[in-house]
């Protein structure tokens, strides 16, 4: 079951510290994605990026970063600034733009908690 | 600004009986819809999307620009079909996804 891969599947770190939450996929796609899932809320978007060495905020980017230096890799860092970083993370990807290319593939997701 | 709403949290059903779950969105521009479907351990999943206009798994969802409305719909609901969808909208050029809330489906015997 590859595809789009995250991992860790479950992180803990301290409050104060920054994580790196990892996103790696092998389908070729132009465009990857970072939601945060959070019960009661659905899937709020983080980032995305539709090619490699550009990315967007999203709905909810304060106190995120990420970086897309290479196609298959989308880190998303996950910062003290964020005010609550504990929740479950989805990483996802699509072969592009418009409605031919559009759906997006989600990866198993990681879940972050902050102790 | 874009907005999905899906106004049931839960929505409980014996096998057999119709299904309806609502969707409604807010958006100026021109809309594409999907459903998003997440079984129990599994991944997210593309269940389907307005212009293609298709039937998955026994489900249809029709596009009602009037309403600004697309709810899924199955006349027989199975058991396997208990799962959380998500209906969501893209805008942004056609990547950038705004999903609703969720609605959790159990289908019970």
């Amino acid at each position: 079951d590859g595809g789009i891969t995250q991992s860790p599947k479950y992180l803990f770190r301290k409050e104060g510290q920054n994580v790196t939450l990892s996103c790696e996929q092998n389908l070729n796609h132009d465009a990857m994605y970072w939601y945060r899932q959070d019960p009661g809320q659905g899937l709020r978007l983080i980032y995305y990026s539709q090619i490699v060495n550009d990315f967007q905020k999203g709905d909810i980017a304060e106190g995120y970063s990420v970086s897309r230096e290479k196609k298959e890799s989308f880190p998303l860092t996950v910062t003290s600034a964020q005010k609550n970083p504990t929740a479950f993370y989805l990483c996802a990807s699509s072969m592009g733009q418009g409605p031919s290319y559009n759906e997006q593939f989600f990866g198993p997701g990681t879940r972050l908690t902050v102790l | 600004a874009q907005r999905v709403t899906q106004p049931e949290k839960l929505l409980s059903v014996f096998k057999g009986a119709p299904v309806e779950l609502k969707c409604n969105y807010s958006y100026s521009g021109s809309p594409e819809l999907f459903w998003y479907v997440q079984y129990s351990r599994q991944r997210l999943q593309l269940l389907l999307r307005h212009i293609s206009r298709e039937s998955i798994k026994g489900f249809t969802a029709d596009l009602n620009k009037g309403e600004t409305s697309f709810h899924l719909k199955k006349p027989f609901a199975q058991e396997e079909d208990s799962a959380m969808y998500y209906c969501a909208l893209a805008t942004g050029g056609g990547n950038k996804l705004t999903f609703g809330t969720g609605t959790q489906l159990k289908v019970e015997l």
